[in-house]
């Protein structure tokens, strides 16, 4: 079912760092997996995607892991900046066209 | 990906009225389309799926009377909270995905801006 917290995770991080957000996903059988940016009063920005068939997907400075041993996602954030501030939500499907099924989120914070 | 918009991007209206949000897909035909709803500080919880030319298919709990939708269009889908609530407050978002063949592919689902409803 869909995930729905009381109160978002944080991760506090200086402009700089690599930042780590992880996410335990729910179906065992989920084949397709995104990680999304929403910033304070929008809707949520595509970042990148990874299919169960892969472990590890690079774009510009992120790094999307999925480890299926455990059900296991992260995101990894090179070089963290400001403008990286956020809430970071996974979402998984079976693919195929099949509904998202997001993750409760995590509030990333940097500090200059 | 592709690029969606909503209109309006926020709305305050009176305990009672109905209140239209639309979704428009502005550089892809899009066959689907996603109505969100998303609580402060919570997660996106999926409301519906709506197909071109045929009727939504709504989530569990979703009360397909109260939230109409329509999807009359390839680029655009309508969502109308009937008789809103101040319950019914929240934060709106569309999403569109593609279809077999499309330059987007059928999992991947692009967000518009998001509608705030506040109903008093």
């Amino acid at each position: 079912g869909e995930s729905v917290g009381l109160h978002l995770p944080t991760l506090s991080v200086q402009e700089g760092d690599n930042s780590i957000i992880n996410c335990a996903y729910s179906n065992s059988a989920s084949d397709y997996f995104i990680w999304y940016k929403q910033e304070s009063g929008k809707g949520p920005q595509f970042i990148i995607d990874i299919r169960s068939n892969m472990d590890k997907r690079q774009g510009q400075r992120v790094t999307v892991l999925l480890n299926k041993t455990v059900k296991h996602l992260s995101l990894q954030i090179a070089a963290t900046q400001p403008g990286d501030s956020a809430v970071y939500f996974c979402a998984e499907s079976l693919g195929q066209g099949g509904k998202l099924i997001f993750g409760q989120g995590t509030e990333l914070s940097v500090k200059p | 990906g592709a690029v969606v918009s909503q209109h309006p991007s926020w709305v305050i209206c009176k305990s009672g009225t109905s209140v239209k949000i639309e979704c428009r897909s502005l550089d892809f035909q899009a066959t689907t389309m996603f109505w969100y709803r998303q609580f402060p500080k919570q997660s996106l919880m999926l409301m519906a799926t709506s197909n071109e030319g045929s009727k939504a298919t709504y989530e569990q709990g979703v009360e397909k009377d109260k939230f109409l939708i329509n999807h009359a269009s390839l680029t655009l889908s309508t969502l109308t909270v009937t008789s809103a609530h101040p319950e019914d407050s929240s934060f709106y978002i569309c999403s569109v995905t593609g279809t077999s063949g499309d330059r987007i592919s059928t999992d991947t689902q692009y967000f518009g801006p998001g509608t705030r409803l506040t109903v008093l």
